[in-house]
């Protein structure tokens, strides 16, 4: 099975602009997360979706949002993009039948905000 | 609030000795444990979990032990090889959904 697949790999942005980050999950997965990686605060959870409802929602501003498709496929968007959104942006896809499963990643998207 | 610590940000080891990286968690509603490596410009690869109910699990060179009292557990890797050197996360979930919390991560350098 082809792995998790993120594009694009880099972005370069300027503060205010807006930014969608895609994913594609391994094929049979429903369930998509987003998870935002900085220096010295590992994975901080975004969102997930399953089946096309965010189902899980972590501690991040309205600026952040993101939905997800009747294939599986998510997008992650940042609007008013802030220094501070400079980041690794990765997406994990599961089943999401199962509260006891493994995510597997995607390679992430590299954000910087200039 | 970090539900899940890792309080060693960098670990170094011989090659052919055992390494031990730990993982402390203050939600108790946790019971399912994975630990993630991650090589720079890659996405964290899944190496091995553990659920609630067993207190160790064992895959070829890499052991997860749980402490539920504790809330403590550990990756060892035995024997350790110049290429297990990358970034070591461990994740918890519980039974509320599909969130998980990631800890800050240990970097692991295997001298050779």
């Amino acid at each position: 099975k082809a792995g998790v697949t993120q594009t694009p790999r880099y972005l370069i942005k300027t503060r205010g602009q807006q930014v969608t980050l895609s994913c594609s999950p391994i094929s049979g997965h429903r369930s998509v997360s987003w998870y935002q990686q900085t220096p010295g605060q590992g994975l901080q959870f975004l969102f997930e979706y399953f089946s096309e409802t965010q189902r899980n929602k972590g501690n991040f501003p309205g600026r952040f949002s993101g939905r997800q498709f009747s294939n599986s496929r998510s997008e992650m968007n940042v609007s008013t993009l802030e220094l501070g959104d400079s980041a690794l942006y990765l997406c994990a896809s599961g089943s999401g039948t199962s509260v006891q499963e493994t995510q597997y990643f995607g390679p992430g998207t590299r954000l910087l905000v200039l | 609030d970090q539900q899940v610590k890792q309080n060693s940000p960098s670990l170094s080891v011989q090659e052919g000795r055992i390494s031990i990286l730990n993982c402390d968690y203050t939600n108790s509603m946790f019971d399912y444990f994975l630990w993630y490596k991650k090589y720079p410009a890659e996405g964290p690869t899944f190496l091995i979990s553990i659920s609630s109910i067993k207190d160790k699990n064992e895959d070829g060179r890499f052991t997860v032990f749980l402490n539920k009292s504790a809330k403590h557990l550990s990756l060892h890797i035995v024997p350790s090889q110049p290429g297990d050197s990358a970034v070591y996360f461990c994740a918890a979930s519980g039974n509320t959904g599909n969130q998980f919390y990631f800890g800050t991560g240990t970097s692991l350098t295997v001298i050779p």
